[in-house]
């Protein structure tokens, strides 16, 4: 199976910041790789679909680029509803795998 | 109103069974794949299986293979997951999701359930 390895697993900061998450697949995936965002007690949201479409309704302060195998979810310009938890997700094999998320805490 | 509600989790002890459902409205059920998604207490999310349209083509995780069995009933709009021979690590929530497809055929979960818990204990 498809190894998602993403980080960093936490990490704080302060509104108004830009803040940068990464996921390394472990081996090519093409540009099937997804970002969604998790709050306490909810269900996920998706943000980004196909490595950098974002999904409709999102801010676009939400992007995503990717590169090789890595792929990585920039929030430019930090809002207070954004602390959150984030996964990424490879949609690439039939089995389709999640990073082990990466929870953004206030600074 | 799109939406999806998922039903029937609770607490069953170990080598039990439990069947999962999850009633979508607002779209054409029939017309999506589907698939059940976990998330253990405190933990990440985990993909669990993954049902065609028609239900003729199903996935799942290596680590439920075997013992769960992920269907549909497009006439009654519904998505199952039976479970059986279950473990203290199935214990989560499981959540019921859509899947939608992009152009170049990129796969992504854009509406998810509110989930429903199942506990696995003794």
């Amino acid at each position: 199976d498809i190894q998602m390895t993403q980080s960093p697993s936490s990490l704080s900061a302060s509104v108004g910041d830009t803040v940068t998450i990464t996921c390394r697949a472990s081996q090519s995936i093409s540009r099937y790789l997804n970002w969604y965002q998790q709050k306490p007690g909810k269900a996920p949201k998706l943000l980004i679909y196909g490595s950098y479409s974002l999904q409709s309704g999102v801010p676009s302060r939400f992007s995503g680029s990717e590169s090789g195998t890595d792929f990585t979810l920039t929030i430019s310009s930090l809002q207070p509803e954004d602390f959150a938890t984030y996964y990424c997700q490879q949609t690439y094999s039939t089995v389709w795998t999640f990073g082990r998320g990466t929870k953004v805490e206030i600074k | 109103e799109v939406q999806l509600v998922e039903s029937g989790g609770g607490l069953v002890q170990p080598g039990g069974s439990l069947r999962l459902s999850c009633a979508a409205s607002g779209f054409t059920f029939s017309s999506y794949w589907m698939s059940w998604v976990r998330q253990a207490p405190g933990k990440g999310l985990e993909w669990v299986a993954n049902i065609k349209e028609d239900g003729s083509q199903k996935y799942y995780v290596d680590s439920v293979k075997g013992r769960f069995t992920i269907s549909r009933d497009n006439a009654k709009n519904s998505l199952y997951l039976q479970m059986n021979s279950l473990r203290a690590e199935d214990t989560a929530v499981y959540y019921c999701a859509r899947a939608g497809m992009a152009a170049r055929g990129y796969w992504y979960f854009d509406l998810w359930g509110r989930g429903t818990l199942v506990t696995v204990s003794s």
